[in-house]
């Protein structure tokens, strides 16, 4: 049983489209990271909310934390082919313990 | 600065083999985490060290699998003996008291 579930598992979309990725949880969590993954390389980290309701900013990427820090979306405006790869949430329980990842979305952006 | 090194990149072998994964983590991060990637089960920790020391080792699968951990700069996965369904990508991972990451870039283990 997945405790983060990440959706939509797989994502296609046109050059310049937007698209929105949902990170959901019965659970709270201390915080949450967003990372990017391409193929053969190790997650990157992207970003980590911490507050709820934070909404952080990076560069044409959008990240919001829920109010009740159960969720998270990452919201991509006018996606490039550069954004393509696996974007992983992840949260943490506690501050400095292990991660609970969820099982990725792919996004595929085609030019 | 030297990001997560891991070695080897690739490891082919066959099964009953024993594989050894190795993994520097980031000098002055004090927590070390070791995960398996595959297509069906995604990314899973395996076990996590804190100042050299396992904290968590609930996510290794059998008695099969061991780390070590003998110093700040130098940790070992080993698999013993090896089987076909312990082929997928294993990463290292290491953080400074807090929990923002930074990964390895993998290790692609196939065992046939």
């Amino acid at each position: 049983t997945q405790l983060l579930e990440q959706s939509p598992q797989f994502l296609s979309i046109q050059e310049g489209e937007n698209l929105t990725v949902y990170c959901n949880s019965s659970s709270v969590f201390s915080s949450l990271q967003w990372y990017r993954q391409e193929p053969g390389e190790g997650p990157v980290l992207l970003v980590t909310v911490v507050t709820g309701g934070e909404v952080k900013k990076l560069k044409r990427l959008t990240f919001q934390f829920g109010d009740a820090r159960k969720d998270s979306s990452l919201h991509i405006t006018a996606a490039q082919p550069g954004d393509t790869g696996l974007y992983l949430c992840a949260g943490a329980r506690e501050y400095g313990n292990k991660l609970v990842f969820g099982a990725g979305t792919i996004l595929r952006v085609k030019s | 600065d030297a990001g997560v090194i891991q070695s080897p990149r690739h490891e082919v072998t066959e099964m009953g083999q024993e594989v050894t994964l190795r993994c520097k983590p980031i000098s002055g991060h004090d927590y070390l985490f070791w995960y398996r990637q595959t297509m069906m089960r995604g990314l899973e920790l395996l076990i996590y060290f804190n100042n050299n020391v396992p904290i968590d080792d609930s996510g290794m699968p059998e008695d099969r699998f061991s780390a070590k951990m003998p110093n700040a700069s130098f940790s070992t996965l080993k698999i013993q003996p090896s089987e076909p369904r312990d082929s997928a990508v294993y990463f290292c991972a290491s953080s400074f008291v807090g929990n923002e990451q930074f990964f390895g870039p993998g290790t692609r283990l196939t065992v046939l």
